[in-house]
């Protein structure tokens, strides 16, 4: 089964950082584009970053370029999102997500990002 | 990156369609044919029901089905039934490897 499980979420001060991770498994892991895309509480979706599959081309929101960092470990079928200087308005749900001819086909359960002092 | 625009919500009675439309810009929806949309339940990842515009995956009803003119798309929605209610949302790449959702559209079946 083809599956995406997000971790590293939790309660952060303003200023804090977090690394989040997203396992993959029941596919080529290396052959897939992956997106971050985080949903705060009673929003729609955002998306956040994406990152190629093998590596070496990344891209951001405005809202995150410069805090963010996205980044995978295709030996461990593993991506992060590596996330500084967090704010309230980073506070959300954050998903992986797989990418399929440009749009998202599969998704994790989602990993939940609380900002607040 | 500015949000595409959606009505915040749509109602119909089960049996009827409604159309839930997502405008954008060049930018995005009216520069590409990679709009999808996005089906979410309370407390759910979002599902995929529409990709490529019009194109259904494996497994989604053919009462869903999507459109595009200029730098509007729209998603239709026929024979409504009452596990329809959700939230919908369409995203579009954007260029340059960065891609925008909808507001979202709150569907009501009454």
């Amino acid at each position: 089964e083809e599956q995406l499980v997000e971790s590293g979420g939790g309660l952060v001060q303003p200023g804090g950082s977090l690394r989040l991770s997203c396992a993959a498994s029941g596919f080529i892991f290396n052959t897939y584009w992956m997106h971050w895309v985080r949903q705060a509480p009673g929003r729609g979706p955002v998306w956040v970053s994406l990152i190629t599959g093998d590596g070496t081309r990344t891209s951001y929101a405005d809202s995150v370029k410069g805090r963010f960092t996205i980044s995978r470990d295709n030996a461990k079928n593993t991506l992060y999102l590596q996330m500084n200087s967090l704010t309230a308005d980073d506070t959300a749900v954050y998903y992986c997500a797989r990418d399929l001819q440009y749009s998202s086909d599969l998704w994790g359960q989602g990993t939940l990002v609380t900002v607040s002092s | 990156q500015s949000a595409l625009t959606q009505p915040r919500s749509v109602s119909g009675s089960p049996g009827q369609s409604v159309t839930i439309s997502c405008t954008g810009t060049s930018s995005d929806v009216g520069g590409y044919n990679y709009v999808s949309w996005y089906q979410e339940h309370p407390g759910k990842a979002p599902k995929r029901i529409i990709y490529d515009v019009g194109k259904r995956p494996s497994g989604v009803p053919d009462r869903f089905s999507g459109f595009k003119s200029g730098n509007t798309a729209s998603l239709t929605i026929s024979g409504l039934q009452a596990e329809d209610e959700a939230d919908y949302y369409c995203y579009s790449y954007a260029g340059s490897y960065t891609w925008v959702f909808g507001g979202g559209t709150k569907l009501t079946v009454l």
